[in-house]
């Protein structure tokens, strides 16, 4: 089954600088169709997770330009060019392209602030 | 704007049934692809499966420890989607998330199962 390993699991941040999460996973997810179902997804303390980015590279409505997404095959990668108070939470990966076994997460990244 | 709100959520004893019930409002549910997703206390997300749209047959498919277990249904006239969930475990103890395919998503609703 495929695997989703995340890097780093905990990261502080300071105010205003950068910040970059990797996603690895353990078959490539370039699907058939040409498309790589590839996802970023942030969850703050108590509430829902957010969907940020899909297909790699692509940003929900409403997420703020500061946030990209980037990677092909089996490494991917999550930057924040300048890190926010509301930024703090968990960040997860997830892919799409193999079924079975189905839409996999990767452990979540914590963000805190230094 | 898309709006999904999950019930049914409750204390229940290992070996029972629980169905939880999501309603969805903002979209064009017939067609939708509708995921579950579980989040364990303290832990990360975890799907736990999905129907397709009408359009696409409505089929379902499962995560590998609820297979045979939980079982999916919708009913487009009532923009719902349900989740049946037997054969309960303490490890199926979470929220339990309805979501438009990672789109967009609910609130949850808290599953706990103890004897």
């Amino acid at each position: 089954d495929v695997m989703m390993t995340q890097s780093p699991l905990s990261l502080s941040v300071t105010l205003g600088q950068p910040a970059s999460i990797s996603c690895r996973s353990s078959h490539s997810l370039l699907y058939s169709d040409g498309n790589t179902y590839f996802y970023w997804f942030h969850q703050r303390p108590g509430q829902s997770p957010r969907r940020l980015i899909y297909k790699v590279s692509n940003r929900d409505s409403g997420v703020p330009d500061r946030f990209s997404g980037s990677g092909s095959g089996t490494d991917f990668t999550l930057k924040i060019s300048r890190v926010e108070a509301e930024d703090v939470g968990v960040y997860y990966c997830m892919q799409g392209s193999h079924w079975p076994p189905g839409y996999t997460f990767g452990q979540g990244t914590k963000l805190e602030i230094k | 704007e898309v709006q999904l709100g999950e019930s049914g959520g409750d204390f229940i004893n290992p070996g029972g049934s629980l169905r939880l019930s999501c309603v969805a409002s903002g979209f064009t549910f017939i067609n939708a692809w509708m995921s579950w997703v579980r989040q364990a206390p303290g832990k990360g997300l975890e799907w736990v499966g999905r129907i397709k749209g009408e359009i696409d047959g409505g089929t379902t498919e499962y995560a590998a420890p609820v297979k045979g277990r939980f079982t999916i249904s919708r009913d487009d006239s009532r923009d719902m989607v349900f989740l049946q969930m037997d054969s309960l475990e303490s490890d199926d103890t979470a929220v339990y998330y309805c979501t438009t395919e990672g789109q967009h998503w609910g609130r949850g609703t808290q599953v706990t199962v103890s004897s």
